[in-house]
């Protein structure tokens, strides 16, 4: 069936650093994809989202890329600081809108 | 800012008890998703509902079922419980539908623990 799901399921990198978390998806009939940003214990947090006709966005400190060509998403935290410290999701939302697909996590460590 | 408010937040049931988990939307929210996730694993979807019909359906077991009410907060509803049911169960909401860009916020999840 249709998946989203992750590269690499852990990443170490150093306060301040830049950070690049990634993403594949399988479904190219998509056009709304999201990262979240989740806490031990805590319900998902939305951190930034992109549409399939952008192929670029920013946010503050985060930029996701989209690449429609190899169904690839990824996100990057410019100057990582210890509070990015948690897992990461990429989802996949259905044409529909009513269902929301998520990859398997990436957990980012912030050594300092 | 009112977020997406889930109770109970912690519950412990026996198997073949039956439990529900109740989601209340971001004010003017519309649309309310259920997941599930396990420990260590990503969220599951279970159902979604807009306008307080079944907009789609994910792996929700047939022991579980889910309305939403005219108030547009939603009840989970799990019958029969089994240790495998022992979960994070996240509610999201979103006002009107996808195409308008209106994004998917989460709340805090119940934690079922079924012994």
């Amino acid at each position: 069936g249709e998946s989203v799901g992750l590269h690499l399921p852990t990443l170490s990198v150093q306060e301040g650093d830049n950070s690049i978390i990634n993403c594949a998806y399988s479904n190219s009939a998509s056009d709304y994809f999201i990262w979240y940003k989740q806490e031990s214990g805590k319900g998902p947090q939305f951190i930034i989202d992109i549409r399939s006709n952008m192929d670029k966005r920013q946010g503050q400190r985060v930029t996701v890329l989209l690449n429609k060509t190899v169904k690839h998403l990824s996100l990057q935290i410019a100057a990582t600081q210890p509070g990015d410290s948690a897992v990461y999701f990429c989802a996949e939302i259905d044409t529909g809108g009513f269902k929301t697909i998520f990859g398997a996590g990436t957990r980012l460590f912030v050594k300092a | 800012a009112a977020g997406v408010i889930q109770s109970p937040r912690h519950l412990i049931k026996e198997k073949r008890e039956t439990a529900t988990l109740k989601c209340y939307p971001i004010p003017r929210h519309d649309t309310v998703y259920w997941y599930q996730q396990g420990p260590g694993q990503d969220p599951q979807f279970l159902i979604s509902f807009y306008e307080k019909m079944q907009s789609d359906k994910g792996s929700i077991p047939d022991r579980f079922s889910a309305q939403q009410f005219s108030d547009y907060h939603s009840e989970l509803n799990m019958s029969s419980l089994e240790l495998g049911d022992s979960a994070l169960y996240f509610c999201a909401s979103r006002m009107g539908r996808l195409y308008s860009g209106n994004t998917i916020y989460f709340g805090e999840g119940s934690w079922l623990t079924v012994v």
